[in-house]
């Protein structure tokens, strides 16, 4: 029973460099999507889905790709690494209309 | 876009004391969660709230949806060394995706 979960748990990234953050979930959740943690800055919505091909944005989209091809999985790009996007990422998932999320352990990124 | 004003920041406490803090809402919400992160790991579920004026508790923990649907409660009544954390508000409308507070981060001194 994993859950959600999110590989790799910490990552160091240079400036302009690409890399994507992996989400898997084993629930057969219809929903999905990221969140990053900043502090005192609370969970803020990158990117969600409602389902396979369906990805819509969040609150702070800018610099990140999604797609969904799958229901299980739900990867996370980040197109050339800022600074900027130093923060630990989640990955949750629920069932669509679902009341709760389950959380992945996060990935700790770090841009220099 | 829809705000989640939560309070206190921060709380250090007894061990033994009870707690409270709370969430406000610039509009109307249908469903409010409370969530508590540990250090290093993703926010978990503590108790989850459907209906205005709803009163449900889970062991020492009790939540409360607000009556004008704008705003949640959560009490800790003799707080524990495990209860240090961060405390998260969520709030969503209809199916829209959930709105996270900024937290509340519990430190309990024994």
């Amino acid at each position: 029973n994993a859950g959600v979960t999110q590989t790799p748990k910490f990552q160091v990234l240079k400036t302009g460099q690409s890399m994507t953050l992996q989400c898997a979930q084993d629930m057969n959740h219809e929903y999905m999507s990221w969140y990053r943690q900043d502090p005192g800055m609370g969970l803020r919505l990158i990117h969600y889905s409602v389902g396979a091909g369906i990805t819509d944005q969040g609150e702070v989209p800018n610099g990140y790709n999604v797609s969904r091809s799958t229901t299980e999985d739900f990867p996370l790009r980040l197109l050339s690494a800022a600074p900027s996007q130093t923060s630990v990422y989640f990955c949750a998932s629920s069932y669509f209309g679902g009341y709760g999320y389950t959380f992945g352990s996060g990935t700790r990124l770090t841009v220099v | 876009g829809q705000q989640l004003n939560q309070s206190p920041q921060s709380m250090f406490i007894q061990e033994g004391e009870d707690v409270s803090m709370n969430c406000t809402s610039s509009s109307i919400f249908n469903t409010w969660l409370w969530y508590k992160q540990d250090p290093g790991e993703g926010p978990v579920l503590l108790i989850a709230l459907y209906k205005a004026g709803e009163l449900t508790s889970n062991g020492r923990l009790t939540a409360q949806f607000g009556i004008t649907r704008k705003d949640s409660f959560l009490n800790i009544s003799a707080s524990i060394p495990s209860d240090v954390g961060i405390y998260f508000c969520a709030g969503r409308s209809g199916n829209t995706p959930l709105v996270f507070g900024k937290g509340t981060r519990l430190s309990v001194i024994a």
